[in-house]
């Protein structure tokens, strides 16, 4: 039973254009949510979070959206560079647990 | 720069043959994790120590065992490794309190042959 799902395995889009990468999730006692990004050949490096209480987080380039509703957050991306091309992880922590639980991830390529 | 290291990146073992893999890292982090990644699939968690506190998920395989002897040092240990323990182990750090932000290695890809 899969608590955070990426359904998009992949996206492409032309740089310069907006990236948006979407995640969904079951359990409503997640209380942070975050966006890890994985090249080749490397571990998973933390991009952004939000938690729970908020329902936009902004840094640089990069926007989360979360929509606790619809149990819903988005990565935006903007302007998106060749260089954000990397696989895209979704995850989600509960305080309680100490532990995170990540999405399959969706292969972002941003075309020159 | 302070890091996370996995040694080694790739290892080949025999179906049934004992592996060790090991972590190390220089961020002076009290939590370790250790995940296993196959193919397409979310990154899963094995276990986790909090400074020397073994937390196991439910779900991990008593195959699966780890160590650790020190906060910069942290192995992995499958007994007996199956065809199906064939993955990507990743390991990760976190500072108490901030597990929501963790720091990955790059992994060592396991094969069995």
């Amino acid at each position: 039973d899969q608590q955070v799902k990426q359904n998009s395995p992949s996206l492409s889009v032309q740089e310069g254009r907006i990236s948006i990468l979407n995640c969904d999730y079951t359990n409503s006692m997640f209380d942070y949510f975050l966006w890890y990004k994985k090249y080749p050949a490397e571990g998973p490096t933390f991009l952004i979070s939000i938690s729970s209480i908020k329902d936009k987080n902004e840094d640089g380039r990069f926007t989360v959206f979360l929509n606790k509703s619809a149990k819903h957050l988005s990565l935006h991306i903007v302007p998106s560079q060749p260089g954000d091309s990397a696989v895209y992880f979704c995850a989600a922590d509960w305080g309680a647990t100490n532990k995170l639980i990540f999405g399959t991830g969706t292969l972002l390529a941003v075309q020159p | 720069d302070a890091m996370v290291i996995q040694n080694p990146r790739y290892q080949v073992t025999q179906f049934g043959k004992p592996v060790t893999l090991s972590c190390s890292q220089t961020l002076n982090h009290n939590v370790m994790y250790w995940y296993q990644q196959k193919s397409s699939q979310a990154p899963k968690l094995l276990f986790h120590y909090y400074d020397k506190d073994f937390n196991n998920e439910a779900d991990t395989p008593d195959n699966f065992q780890s160590r650790r002897p020190n906060t910069s040092f942290c192995f992995l240990d499958i007994r007996s490794p199956g065809l199906g323990d064939a993955a990507m182990y990743l390991c990760a750090t976190s500072e108490r309190g901030k597990d929501y932000e963790q720091y990955f290695g790059p992994g060592t890809r396991l094969t069995v042959t």
